[in-house]
């Protein structure tokens, strides 16, 4: 079957500007979760969604938001962008709330100059 | 405040031997734990877990120990292959609430040398 599909895979904003970021889960996976990558943080929790709800949150600003749609793929939207949010944002898709384990996609490398 | 740390950054084995990778967690609220295998360019690939009511948990090459008393877990891989090489992430979380929020260790570069 598909894995997560995330769309685009890079990106190059200026800084200031915004972004929207996209996954598709595996077919069947209502459970959607986002985490940035950067070299000095490694992987962070961003924001966790299920069923169209934001279920957890990370410690981040509130410029860095999202959603899910019905068909439960998500979107993250990053505004007002800022050089340190160059990152590589990954999605995890996750059949349901339980402790399952958690796929995710290649990523999408956003670079802010 | 970092909650799950990976002390070795890199690690360096050779083909046919034991890798041992480590990992260390502070909040004793944790109860799953994970690793993952990340390749360049590619998403974290899920490999084992753990849950607190378990001390080892084994899957083929791989197996993880976890040490809760010294809020320790490890991951040891036997025999050690080139293909291995990668970056492994050790990960835990709080299984109740029903949100999986995994917080990650910064990772350990294995290298499987020939």
């Amino acid at each position: 079957k598909a894995g997560v599909t995330q769309t685009p895979r890079y990106l190059i904003k200026t800084r200031g500007q915004q972004v929207t970021l996209s996954c598709s889960p595996i077919s069947g996976h209502r459970s959607v979760s986002w985490y940035q990558q950067t070299p000095g943080q490694g992987l962070q929790f961003l924001f966790e969604y299920f069923s169209e709800t934001q279920r957890n949150k990370g410690n981040f600003p509130g410029r860095f938001s999202g959603r899910q749609f019905s068909n439960s793929r998500s979107e993250m939207n990053v505004s007002t962008l800022e050089l340190g949010d160059s990152a590589l944002y990954l999605c995890a898709s996750r059949r349901d709330r339980g402790l399952t384990e958690a796929f995710f996609g290649q990523g999408t490398r956003l670079t802010v100059v | 405040d970092q909650q799950v740390k990976q002390n070795s950054p890199s690690l360096s084995v050779q083909e046919g031997r034991i890798s041992i990778l480590n990992c260390d967690y502070t909040n004793s609220m944790f109860d799953y734990f994970l690793w993952y295998k990340k390749y360049p360019a590619e998403g974290p690939t899920f490999l084992i877990s753990i849950s607190s009511i378990k001390d080892k948990n084994e899957d083929g090459r791989f197996t993880v120990f976890l040490n809760k008393s010294a809020k320790h877990l490890s991951l040891h891989i036997v025999p050690s292959q080139p293909g291995d090489s990668a970056v492994y992430f050790c990960a835990a979380t709080k299984s109740t609430g029903g949100s999986e929020k995994l917080v990650f260790g910064k990772g350990t570069k294995l290298t499987v040398n020939p």
